[in-house]
């Protein structure tokens, strides 16, 4: 099956620091990418539709300048949380969906994301 | 936009019994619904999805079936086993636009040994 790579897995951060995360799919193509982000015991949350070669699609309540969102190529996505502060503190999972392939999205492994 | 109902929030099942997950979606032009197994601390897995020109799919112990004209779908595990314990997510999306997922609030499925 199609496979989805996110790099770093985990990370700690002091408050004020960017953080930036990578999604890979490493056997397709993905022109849609999707980042989302989940509290413990909560569902999964989309934060924006990254298209590949334009800009990001943000949902309602989601700041853009602050979750910086990079399509450059049909394999790489990266999100960037700037000036990261604790309530940002969270589980970051991305997704693609194969180029051709109606509906179907696989899920990277996630990145948990501690701010201090 | 589209919302996705879940229920139950939580549920315990007796080992070797069936387990049923209800999900209702709001959007009529939502005609992809798959259903995601999370364990603690790992990515979603696809499990088995459905589209909208099919009532009933099975996989294995695995079945979802679909009533458009309700606007509910639901996940039957049958002969559950303890490695069936995990969150459970449906979703729905449309073919239209970027085709996102909205999911469901998830179901914790515990098996009872």
């Amino acid at each position: 099956g199609a496979v989805v790579s996110q790099h770093p897995s985990w990370v700690i951060c002091k408050s004020g620091t960017s953080v930036k995360i990578e999604c890979r799919s490493l056997d397709f193509q993905a022109t849609t990418m999707f980042w989302y982000r989940q509290f413990p015991k909560q569902s999964l949350m989309l934060m924006a539709t990254s298209n590949e070669g334009s800009k990001a699609t943000y949902e309602q309540g989601v700041e853009k300048d602050k979750f910086l969102i990079n399509h450059a190529s049909l394999t790489l996505s990266t999100l960037t949380v700037t000036s990261a502060h604790p309530e940002d503190s969270s589980f970051y999972i991305c997704s693609a969906r194969e180029q051709g392939v109606p509906g179907t999205q696989y899920f990277g492994p996630g990145t948990r994301l501690l701010v201090l | 936009g589209e919302n996705v109902e879940q229920h139950p929030s939580t549920l315990s099942v007796q080992e070797g019994d069936s387990a049923v997950i209800k999900c209702t979606y709001s959007d009529s032009a939502s005609n992809y619904f798959p259903w995601y197994k999370q364990e603690l601390g790992k990515r979603p897995q696809l499990i088995i999805d459905i589209r909208s020109n099919v009532g009933e799919k099975k996989d294995q112990r695995i079945a979802v079936t679909l009533n458009k004209t309700a606007k509910h779908f639901s996940l039957h595990i049958t002969e559950t086993q303890p490695e069936d314990s995990a969150v459970y997510f449906c979703a729905a999306s449309s073919n239209f636009g970027n085709e996102k997922l909205t999911f469901g609030t998830g179901t914790r499925l515990t098996i009872i040994p």
